[in-house]
């Protein structure tokens, strides 16, 4: 199994570009993440998913989208992309019930850097 | 808003030696969750602690809980280079989306 993939893992947009990051998970997992993470922080959450065709703001939306249109698949949008978006970006996964352990699988991350 | 507040921010130890983090929460909890990050990599989970536990091991790894203080702490015996990393605490607050709540982390140096 890869896990949770991200793609790409780096990227430099310029003031008002748009995006999209893309997130994979292969374990069937119900609950997908989507954090960001700056420097000297620990991680914020943007939005996430309870599962397939279901989104929700986390706590810190603005600015960004998501859609959830297959279960594997957690996709975050910046449609006009801020020097504020520069930051690395982490997906996460975890499955519905408890295993006994109800942890949380992360992606490698996405650099971003908005100029 | 974070959560969880790690203290020491950073802290330098020679190999071998006890590294001791704490980790103080606002609200209350279902469980609590360590996590490692190596440089430039995801994070790792390393242990889970529940709201009625206080103490918890893992092979060197020593988690406490006191909910009385809010408050947790990760200590790792006889350190090894390899453990140089951030460490965070996240907090699960028992909500139906299991949403984590990170705190700042504690940057560990482990000389050899």
């Amino acid at each position: 199994n890869a896990g949770v993939t991200q793609t790409p893992k780096f990227r430099v947009l310029k003031t008002g570009q748009s995006m999209t990051l893309l997130c994979a998970q292969d374990m069937n997992h119900e609950y997908m993440y989507w954090y960001r993470q700056d420097p000297g922080m620990g991680l914020r959450l943007i939005h996430y998913s309870v599962g397939e065709g279901t989104t929700a703001k986390g706590e810190v939306p603005d600015g960004y989208n998501v859609s959830r249109l297959k279960k594997q698949n957690f996709l975050l949008g910046l449609e006009s992309a801020a020097p504020s978006q520069t930051s690395v970006y982490f997906c996460a996964s975890r499955p519905l019930r408890d295993i006994p352990y109800n942890e949380q699988f992360f992606g490698p991350g996405t650099r971003l850097t908005v100029l | 808003s974070q959560q969880g507040e790690e203290d020491p921010q950073a802290l330098s130890i020679q190999e071998g030696e006890n590294a001791t983090m704490n980790c103080s929460y606002k609200t209350s909890i279902n469980n609590l969750q360590w996590y490692r990050q190596n440089s430039g990599r995801g994070l790792v989970h390393l242990i889970l602690i529940r709201s009625n536990e206080r103490e918890k091991h893992s092979g060197r790894l020593r988690v406490t809980l006191d909910t009385s203080k809010k408050s947790s702490s990760l200590l790792i015996t006889a350190s090894r280079a390899a453990d140089t990393a951030s460490y965070f605490c996240a907090t699960d607050s028992g909500a139906g989306s299991y949403q984590l709540t990170f705190g700042k982390g504690t940057k560990l140096s482990v000389i050899p």
